[in-house]
Order: structure tokens, then C-alpha cells, then sequence
């Protein structure tokens, strides 16, 4: 069954460091998306994107962050300077359509700003 | 502002009890899906409800949507260790919104 790689699975870096987090969706999906999950709440949405530009972003979404689809099968998340409360699962998702579909998640980076 | 709030938050049960989740909308919700993920795991879909008093079922898993699609609930018939995990609705109006989850534990 396909699936969504997330790479790496779990990132260390110090407060004010650059990180990027890396997905590869399904290969026929069209929507990509970006969710976090502080450890023991609920899963938050980040940001959605299709056909090559951000199609919907969250509050939480702020300049720290930005995505990019670099090639035909990446999909980063980049946080420029990261705070202890960026500590959190990020879960990469793909589906083949906007509205009707359940999500596909991939097995998240588990990212620790020390 | 727009919010699903799920309810319990945890839930213990013994083998072979049954076990139900809810999930209430205080807004009309055109849709809800529901997730399961396992201690540890990452958020796997399960189903999506769309129409006012949908029922759908998936083995021993039973999804409801209220006749107002307001609320929406999930119930395991005869639990198993195998659904060790929590259980969270979602919704994708305006937002996509997730409700908190109910964990679910099964005593031996």
C-alpha cells in the first residue's frame, strides 16, 4: 500500500536553528499538508498545499515557517529559527482530493529544540 | 470560533466490553472523519461521514452522524488489545479542525 515517507524521524537541534523536515506524499496525490502534535495534545493543522502554492495556512503558520515542493516527489517544512515550543510530532499528509478523502499521514519527525 | 469537542478524554474498559466516542459540533459540520492512532503511531484513517444521519459500519466498528450533523460517534463492539489507541474525529469546513481524542485502554 503506498505510503508517505517522513524523513528524518526524529531531529535534535538548538533554539534559533534552521530545520527542515522532509516528506514524500503519495505519488497521484494532489494535497499536501503539515500537522503538528505537541506531545500528549491534539493534532493541529499547519499549512495545505496544491498545485505548487500554499492553498490555506493556520494561525500557528507564521514566517517562521514555509514549505516547498523543490521537485516532483519532496515536500519540506522549513522552521528558520526554531523555539523550545516548536518541540513537537510533525506529521506530513497527502490526498487525492480536497474535500471526500480521508488524509494519508506519514510517520511524522519527531523534532526536540533544546 | 469553530470547534469539535470529543468526549471522553480517556476510557478504560475490559476485553471484550464495548467502547464509544463522541464527538459534538456546536455548528452544522458538512462532513466528519475519524482517525485512529496507536500509542506511538501515526494518525490512520478510518472513515468520513457526510450525509445527516449516515451509518456506517467496519467490523466491529460502528460511525454514526447525528440527524443535525452536529455530533457524530464511534462505537467498538467486543474491544480488543488490538484497539489499544486514540480516537479522534476531524472536521474540514472552514478549518480543519481535530477534536482532542479519547484514549482507549483495554485491561487484559
Amino acid at each position: 500500500e503506498p505510503e508517505v515517507t517522513q524523513t528524518p524521524s526524529h531531529q535534535v537541534t538548538q533554539m534559533g536553528q534552521e530545520v527542515i523536515l522532509r516528506c514524500v506524499p503519495i505519488s497521484n496525490h494532489l494535497y499536501f499538508y503539515w500537522y503538528r502534535q505537541i506531545l500528549g495534545q491534539k493534532v493541529e493543522f499547519l499549512v495545505s498545499f496544491y498545485n505548487n502554492e500554499i492553498s490555506e495556512k493556520s494561525e500557528i503558520f507564521d514566517d517562521q515557517f514555509s514549505v516547498e515542493r523543490p521537485d516532483g516527489s519532496n515536500f519540506t517544512l522549513k522552521i528558520r529559527s526554531t523555539k523550545l515550543e516548536d518541540s513537537a510530532m510533525y506529521f506530513c499528509a497527502s490526498t487525492r482530493r480536497a474535500v471526500g478523502y480521508g488524509y494519508t499521514f506519514g510517520s511524522g519527525t519527531r523534532l526536540t529544540v533544546v | 470560533g469553530q470547534q469539535v469537542m470529543q468526549i471522553p478524554q480517556y476510557q478504560h474498559v475490559q476485553e471484550g466490553e464495548d467502547f464509544t466516542t463522541y464527538c459534538n459540533s456546536s455548528t452544522t459540520l458538512s462532513n466528519i472523519q475519524w482517525y485512529k492512532q496507536r500509542p506511538g503511531g501515526h494518525p490512520v484513517f478510518l472513515i468520513q461521514l457526510v450525509k445527516s444521519g449516515e451509518v456506517k459500519k467496519q467490523k466491529r466498528l460502528t460511525f454514526q452522524f447525528g440527524e443535525a450533523k452536529k455530533n457524530s460517534s464511534l462505537h467498538i463492539t467486543a474491544t480488543q488489545t488490538t484497539d489499544v489507541g486514540t480516537y479522534f474525529c476531524m472536521n474540514r469546513d472552514d478549518k480543519i479542525i481535530f477534536g482532542k481524542g479519547t484514549r482507549l485502554h483495554i485491561l487484559p
